[in-house]
């Protein structure tokens, strides 16, 4: 139990169009869903929390119109990077929460490239 | 703040040595604290957790015990496999999980 799937797992995009990365939890319902990026050899940095069903609340220094955040059910959440940018390249991971539960089940990340 | 601190890797052991990897912690209230592991290429695994002080949390043969004293959750196995080559987190939350502060993780290559 407890899968968190990703899609795509890698993409690789041009400069300036926008890419759209889904979060699903497969076998629970997840109230809560995490964005993290990670840049190699780093660590997981938050990006911000989404809730189902109201807007998502994003960390410090993470430009919410950069990167849009949906999580319209309790399966799925979504996240856009607008106008990607090759500093924009890195591992994008998303982790799953059921309500009333303390632990976080991790998808697999989508790894971006941006030319 | 909360932070977490892990020693610094790659941490290089021949198979069926014993392992330890240090964590420590700092924070406000009472945390959860998580080991995860993450294979190449792969997203992040819980290993293990341990909710309370002298918790010990364990899986795989590898084990935590929460040290409220020392503020300490570090990670030990008695006997590495070439299989156990991954990075390893540490990592707590507070105020019921709704966010994860990690370790810089440890990298950790067993050889033959």
């Amino acid at each position: 139990g407890a899968v968190v799937s990703q899609h795509p797992s890698r993409v690789i995009c041009k400069s300036g169009t926008s890419v759209k990365i889904e979060c699903r939890s497969l076998d629970f319902q997840a109230t809560t869903m995490f964005w993290y990026r990670q840049f190699p050899k780093q660590s997981l940095m938050l990006m911000a929390t989404s809730n189902e069903g109201s807007k998502a609340t994003y960390e410090q220094g993470v430009e919410k119109d950069k990167f849009l955040i949906n999580h319209a059910s309790l399966t799925l959440s979504t996240l856009t990077v607008t106008s990607a940018h090759p500093e924009d390249s890195s591992f994008y991971i998303c982790s799953a929460r059921a309500p009333g539960q303390e632990t976080q089940y991790f998808g697999p990340g989508t790894r971006l490239l941006v030319l | 703040g909360n932070s977490v601190t892990q020693m610094e890797g790659p941490v290089t052991l021949s198979e069926e040595a014993f392992l330890t990897i240090n964590c420590t912690y700092t924070a406000t209230g009472y945390p959860s604290l998580f080991w995860y592991v993450q294979y190449p290429g792969e997203g992040l695994q819980l290993l293990l957790k341990a909710t309370k002080a002298d918790d010990k949390g364990s899986n795989k043969g590898f084990e935590a015990t929460y040290r409220k004293e020392t503020t300490s959750f570090h990670l030990e196995k008695g006997s590495v496999q070439v299989s156990d080559s991954a990075v390893y987190f540490c990592a707590l939350s507070t105020g019921g999980g709704n966010k994860l502060t990690f370790g810089t993780g440890t990298q950790l290559k067993v050889e033959l």
